[in-house]
């Protein structure tokens, strides 16, 4: 079967850095991308791994580890915008992603 | 050029009626897709066009009716909905498993 888990929901406070995990079992791999979507809006595209290791992109970082099915997303230095949900999603096999069921994250000052 | 366009952004329609939601893109993507996602739900995959043709469709009622008519457009007709189908209605693009980008959506309400 297909599944990908991701944490409910997550807190941390402004500047701080937060690690939102994500491990997934699919049919096949062609790739894990993160997505960081706010109520009431469509998902904006954050990050793709295909290869083992870590792609940075200003303050948010991505990892991957294909042996392992794993993968996070590495927010620093956050910000009140942040809050948001966040969504892990595998293409597998086919051509379509399968996505968790999204991290809500809640920024603090 | 990295957008994918939905028109319209908000859509109100009766049980009875007949409306088209459509999306564009001009990046080349050959691989387009209908999302459906329900408040505090991740998006649950609808339909996939890959070349224009339809490749996947996710055991979606008829009332939802997918049409490809070019490789930068792709529109999906609703007739008879029903008020549980209202929705954010997504639509994204691909490219050889390289970056999904999303339109902004169509906020559906049926009445």
């Amino acid at each position: 079967g297909q599944n990908i888990d991701q944490p409910t929901e997550m807190t941390a406070t402004e500047g701080a850095i937060v690690q939102i995990n994500c491990t997934y079992q699919t049919s096949g791999f062609n790739g894990l991308f993160w997505y960081q979507q706010h109520a009431g809006e469509a998902p904006t595209f954050l990050s793709y791994n295909v290869l083992d290791g870590l792609e940075e992109k200003g303050r948010f970082s991505s990892f991957l580890s294909r042996s392992k099915g794993y993968s996070y997303l590495l927010l620093k230095e956050l910000q009140m915008k942040d809050s948001a949900s966040y969504l892990c999603a595998v293409k597998g096999a086919g051509t379509a992603l399968i996505f968790g069921k999204g991290t809500t994250l809640s920024v603090s000052s | 050029d990295t957008e994918v366009t939905q028109t319209p952004k908000h859509l109100v329609m009766g049980m009875t009626n007949k409306k088209s939601l459509k999306c564009e893109q001009h990046m080349g993507h050959r691989a387009m897709y209908w999302y459906k996602q329900k408040a505090k739900k991740p998006p649950e995959l609808m339909f996939v066009y890959s070349y224009e043709k339809l490749s996947i469709n996710e055991s979606v009622p008829s009332r939802f009716s997918p049409e490809c008519p070019n490789s930068s457009l792709l529109n999906l007709h609703l007739h008879a909905l029903q008020p549980e189908d209202s929705a954010l209605y997504l639509c994204a693009s691909s490219q050889e498993g390289r970056v999904g980008f999303f339109g902004s959506g169509t906020r559906l309400t049926v009445v």
